[in-house]
């Protein structure tokens, strides 16, 4: 098993452009999200998805698209990039979006938006 | 509100020494789920360890142990006999219940910590 899969692992945008990360998972779970991870804030929770087609906002949506047309992929999408967007994106899957699950995280994804 | 806070931002010690880092957290909730994950200079999250809001035994997985106290809503992490290995941000999370199966995780600030040897 591969885990969670995250790329780029590295990415550099100018302000305004449009780009997708990709995540992929390979434990068949129903859930995945998506995090930023800023210094001394923790990890914040950006969209996150109880299974195939249903998709919901986290704490910190804007600016961030998602879909969920397979149980695997979860992709993220900015589609005007803004400084304010730098950031490490960490997408996770678990078995279901219960509490109790533990989740994965993939290997982030680096962004700087100049 | 919900809430985590790592107070510790950064510990250095040198190899050998025990060092523990500190979580409280905050929430309504009386059942919820506690976490600890692991962020290596690689910078990967790794998971650590799980605690239910019902089972306040601590546990002890080689020279990690975790003590978990409903009284002062604390859930703080012992390394005992550091590593250089041992360098990483460590955060703690939590996940309530009544979260209505969004599967948000609550994430203090982290904790960096370096092992000298």
């Amino acid at each position: 098993n591969a885990g969670v899969t995250q790329t780029p692992k590295f990415q550099v945008l100018k302000t305004g452009q449009s780009m997708t990360l990709q995540c992929a998972q390979d434990m068949n779970h129903e859930y995945m999200s998506w995090y930023r991870q800023d210094p001394g804030m923790g990890l914040r929770l950006i969209h996150y998805s109880v299974g195939a087609g249903i998709t919901d906002q986290g704490e910190v949506p804007n600016g961030y698209n998602v879909s969920r047309s397979t149980t695997e992929d979860f992709p993220l999408r900015l589609l005007s990039a803004a400084p304010s967007q730098t950031s490490v994106y960490f997408c996770a899957s678990s078995r279901t979006g219960g509490s109790q699950e533990t989740q994965y995280f993939g290997p982030g994804t680096r962004l700087l938006v100049l | 509100a919900q809430k985590v806070t790592q107070a510790q931002t950064e510990i250095s010690v040198v190899e050998k020494e025990d060092v523990t880092l500190d979580c409280v957290y905050e929430t309504r909730d009386t059942t919820y789920y506690l976490f600890w994950y692991k962020q290596p200079p690689s910078g990967e999250l790794v998971f650590l360890i799980r605690r239910n809001s019902f089972d306040e035994q601590n546990e002890i997985s080689g020279r990690y142990s975790w003590n978990f106290q409903k009284s002062t809503s604390s859930f703080n992490f012992t390394i005992t006999a550091s590593q250089v290995v041992d360098s990483a941000v460590y955060f703690c999370a939590l996940s309530e219940w009544g979260s209505s199966n969004t599967g948000k995780l609550i994430f203090g600030q982290g904790t960096t910590l370096q092992v000298k040897p």
